[in-house]
């Protein structure tokens, strides 16, 4: 079993539609990242959370450390949105200082 | 501020060769990450640079090793290259400990023929 775990790993929406991403970890965590990965393979880091909520625009991730478990959202979403998506957890001890990755959820937002 | 730079862009290589990698962090980031992402897989962590010393490794052979420099700049060397060792090489920094979280370049696509 993957230490980082995302779904769904494919999504299609129309524009506008509320979109949400789910990020379940079984490790114990420093931090959480949210990444967002163009074609091309650019990664822009969107969110770094270690609890609570965090919103940036349309984008707004949460964070349960107790469940283990984050979820991005997307309010109305547009095409300029679709990428990939990763979560990505930052370990303690000796490892924290490097991610851990999901394996990424594919958004296609449609007009 | 110029982000983290990344070189070359693209890189073909004969297998049996050895690639060099070359990453500039943030100026002010004295950690570099660096993580391979292969066709169909999702990234995994490679080497941790941190003051010139490698503070972690991920699971590669040791064919895969690098250096950071006084400036923080870093390299990776992937030696004996493998058909498999086609990847995206994605170079990320940090302050120490990713505490204020992570910046990352555009990678370098290795092509292993």
């Amino acid at each position: 079993k993957n230490e980082v775990e995302q779904s769904p790993q494919n999504l299609t929406a129309q524009e506008g539609e509320f979109i949400t991403i789910n990020c379940s970890y079984s490790v114990g965590i420093s931090a959480l990242h949210w990444l967002q990965q163009h074609p091309g393979g650019g990664i822009v880091s969107l969110f770094m959370l270690s609890s609570g909520k965090k919103k940036h625009g349309r984008l707004i991730a949460t964070i349960n450390i107790q469940e283990k478990h984050s979820s991005l959202h997307i309010t109305a979403s547009h095409p300029r949105d679709s990428a990939v998506y990763i979560c990505a957890v930052r370990g303690g001890g000796g490892s924290q200082g490097n991610l851990i990755f999901g394996k990424g959820t594919k958004l296609s937002v449609k007009p | 501020e110029a982000g983290v730079t990344q070189s070359p862009t693209h890189l073909i290589k004969t297998r049996g060769q050895q690639a060099t990698l070359r990453c500039s962090p943030i100026s002010g980031h004295t950690s570099v990450y660096w993580y391979q992402q292969a066709l169909g897989l999702g990234l995994q962590f490679l080497l941790w640079y941190d003051e010139g010393e490698e503070r972690n490794r991920g699971n590669f052979p040791p064919r895969f090793s690098g250096r950071q420099f006084p400036n923080y700049s870093s390299e990776l060397n992937v030696n004996a290259l493998e058909l498999e060792d086609s990847a995206l090489y994605l170079c990320a920094s940090s302050l120490l400990w990713g505490g204020t979280g992570y910046t990352f370049g555009s990678g370098t696509r290795l092509t292993v023929v």
